[in-house]
């Protein structure tokens, strides 16, 4: 069974851009979150997705939106990059409340 | 708003000792509680899961344990080795946010010396 697949893995943005991440869940999984990861903040909730719709959402600015399609994979978007937002970005995928809760390999994002 | 706090930040053991990681959680309305370890550069790898309603689980030379009514978790490690170098985070699911949001604590760094 493949884990939580996460696409790109590494890419280099300059302030200003835009970027789009991907991430595939565990076949079977319904709820994709999103957590950003910086050396100073710690691992820090985004938002989840449950059955294409967001569920939760963390303190993050605007810029920072997501999205989930009918077949649970799910995109998350920032806009206007700032240098702040060079972090490493974790997707994980869970079957249910009381169940594991998965994580992929995370996209790492500098900002230039 | 839940807090979530580990003890010590850094830990560094000889092979073969057996150790003990702590996490404290502040608010005790959680679904369950999970312990990850993360290699640098890599994401996060599941180790143990724990319900609210347990007070233990095991895997391999892995043992957590949970009071939920006191508000901590602690993660045994037996007969450590070097390759059980890396960041372990603890992170709970509480009931108040619903859903699967996870609150993690700031991680243990853990070194094993041959």
């Amino acid at each position: 069974k493949a884990g939580v697949t996460q696409t790109p893995r590494y890419l280099i943005k300059t302030r200003g851009q835009q970027v789009t991440l991907s991430c595939s869940p565990i076949s079977g999984h319904r709820s994709v979150s999103w957590y950003q990861q910086t050396p100073g903040q710690g691992l820090q909730f985004l938002f989840e997705y449950f059955s294409e719709t967001q569920r939760n959402k963390g303190n993050f600015p605007g810029r920072f939106s997501g999205r989930q399609f009918s077949n649970s994979r799910s995109e998350m978007n920032v806009s206007t990059l700032e240098l702040g937002d060079s972090a490493l970005y974790l997707c994980a995928s869970s079957s249910g409340l009381r169940r594991t809760i998965y994580f992929g390999e995370g996209s790492w994002l500098t900002v230039v | 708003k839940q807090e979530v706090t580990q003890i010590p930040a850094a830990l560094s053991v000889p092979e073969g000792e057996n150790l003990v990681l702590n996490c404290s959680f502040t608010d005790s309305a959680i679904y369950n509680l999970q312990w990850f370890r993360q290699d640098p550069g890599k994401g996060l790898t599941s180790l143990l899961l724990i319900q609210s309603s347990q007070r233990e689980q095991t895997s391999g030379r892995l043992n957590a344990s949970l009071d939920k009514s006191s508000g901590r978790s602690t993660l045994y490690i037996a007969a450590s080795q070097p390759g059980d170098s890396a960041t372990y985070l603890c992170a709970v699911r509480g009931v108040e946010t619903s859903g699967s949001r996870l609150t993690f604590g700031e991680g243990t760094q853990l070194t094993v010396n041959p």
